[in-house]
């Protein structure tokens, strides 16, 4: 089952924050933030595994909420380079390898 | 950059001909995934391999088949290529399975017509 991600589109200014939401009808083991900028792949920012590590680029921030099965991405002081769209991909425990991939946040930072 | 690279990156195609998508890896990972994406829809998982002659259905998988006969190389063949295949599709690659610190490098795409 696809996760939910929220808002489906966010318009910034320069220097503005945002957050970004993904949720889950299902008990997760991990969720992965990547960015795709238009016509490249995407770009791998976060893993976040139940029970509170994480992995990722020192800029980004992100939660997992266990209770909830919902994660957010923290993006703060953003810049024009952050534009693009933002996917997460959740791991159920028995899912066998499997991401199943939201339908994208996408991302517009104006100067 | 990882280094993956797919060929062809763009094709157009009849309906009903076979399409023969090819991921090579310079990596040396063990896990290789074939992705379409389309709108509105993500990222869906078609197949996944795990090892050299080891692969597995994703969610997509009716209509595609894989093919793994050296660890660089991941194949995804569209038997019989529907205009419903139109799609971009992505090769990744990782060093370990998901769930662990699992990192998915992505290839730059192929983009497939189907007409």
């Amino acid at each position: 089952q696809q996760p939910v991600q929220s808002p489906q589109a966010v318009i910034l200014r320069e220097g503005e924050d945002a957050v970004i939401n993904c949720s889950s009808s299902k008990a997760l083991y991990s969720v992965h933030w990547y960015r795709q900028k238009h016509g490249e792949a995407p770009v791998f920012l976060m893993i976040l595994l139940k029970g509170g590590e994480q992995k990722g680029h020192e800029k980004i921030s992100a939660s997992f909420n266990e209770k909830k099965q919902q994660s957010s991405l923290y993006l703060t002081a953003s810049q024009l380079s952050y534009s693009g769209t933002y996917f997460c991909g959740t791991e159920k425990a028995d899912s066998n390898y499997q991401l199943i991939w939201g339908a994208g946040t996408k991302l517009i930072i104006k100067p | 950059d990882a280094g993956i690279t797919q060929s062809p990156r763009h094709k157009v195609t009849e309906t009903g001909t076979p399409v023969t998508l090819r991921c090579h890896q310079t990596e040396n990972h063990r896990y290789m995934y074939w992705y379409r994406q389309d709108p509105g829809h993500g990222l869906r998982l078609i197949h996944y391999s795990y090892g050299v002659k080891d692969t597995d259905k994703g969610e997509v998988s009716d209509g595609y088949s894989v093919s793994r006969s050296k660890t660089e190389d991941f194949l995804l063949t569209l038997e019989s290529a529907t205009s419903s295949q139109t799609s971009v599709y992505f090769c990744a690659i990782s060093e370990s399975m998901a769930g662990e610190y699992n990192e998915q490098f992505f290839g730059p795409g192929t983009r497939l017509t189907v007409l």
